[in-house]
């Protein structure tokens, strides 16, 4: 089955620290990844994709994300984080069904707590 | 560009009262569609998507509906909300293998 896992519920950094929130996935083929970030109470917003070529792959707000095919990973960094990074993050992929239009599967969200 | 707008922002209805939730893109053209829901927690469930007018997929049996009366418009339905129904819905689209933009979402209490 497709998948996607953001193994920690919560990550907490401090100001100025670089931060990482984890995620991998389990597919068939290639995956096309993405990073969202959603602040309280709003929609999802895109923050970088991976679909093919370098495997570090930079998006909106400073970040940047390492796809690694080996260990199916495709980790979200920052090197050095803000108060205003905090919010929830989901990890997703997009899986295809026979050569149609696939769907987006999230992950569960993990919480960044940036703290001054 | 584009840009999608979903409405009302926050709605509280009473159980079993009726549902409709609305979507409408503007800026592109036949793109794919999305209903999600979020319970509270965090995780996103996909509800529905549609690749065109009038196709619609259903991912979980549920008291919801959805239709896509035109190319850009998706709108969420149902007959009887139940209080199980409460939830922060989500619209977004997307073209062909790209990545999906999202609505401001919509705050649903049953009450």
């Amino acid at each position: 089955a497709q998948s996607v896992a953001q193994p920690e519920d919560q990550v907490n950094v401090a100001e100025g620290n670089p931060l990482t929130v984890k995620c991998t996935y389990s597919v068939s083929g290639n995956p096309y990844l993405f990073w969202y970030v959603q602040y309280p109470n709003r929609g999802l917003q895109f923050l970088l994709k991976y679909i093919t070529g370098d495997n570090l792959v930079k998006g909106s707000y400073g970040f940047e994300a390492e796809f690694n095919k080996s260990q199916t990973s495709f980790h979200l960094k920052k090197p050095s984080a803000l108060v205003s990074d905090s919010a929830l993050y989901f990890c997703a992929v997009r899986v295809f069904y026979g050569g149609s239009q696939g769907n987006l599967i999230f992950g569960k969200g993990t919480k960044l707590s940036v703290k001054p | 560009s584009q840009t999608i707008h979903q409405w009302p922002a926050t709605l509280v209805q009473p159980v079993g009262s009726p549902l409709s939730l609305e979507c409408t893109v503007e800026g592109t053209s036949n793109p794919n569609l999305y209903w999600y829901r979020q319970a509270a927690g965090r995780g996103l469930q996909l509800l529905f998507y549609s690749v065109g007018i009038g196709q619609i997929s259903s991912e979980v049996p549920q008291n919801l509906s959805a239709s896509r009366p035109q190319d850009r418009q998706f709108i969420l339905s149902s007959k009887k909300l139940l209080l199980s129904d409460s939830g922060f819905y989500l619209c977004a689209w997307s073209l062909l293998g790209t990545e999906a933009f999202f609505g401001q979402g919509t705050r649903l209490t049953v009450v």
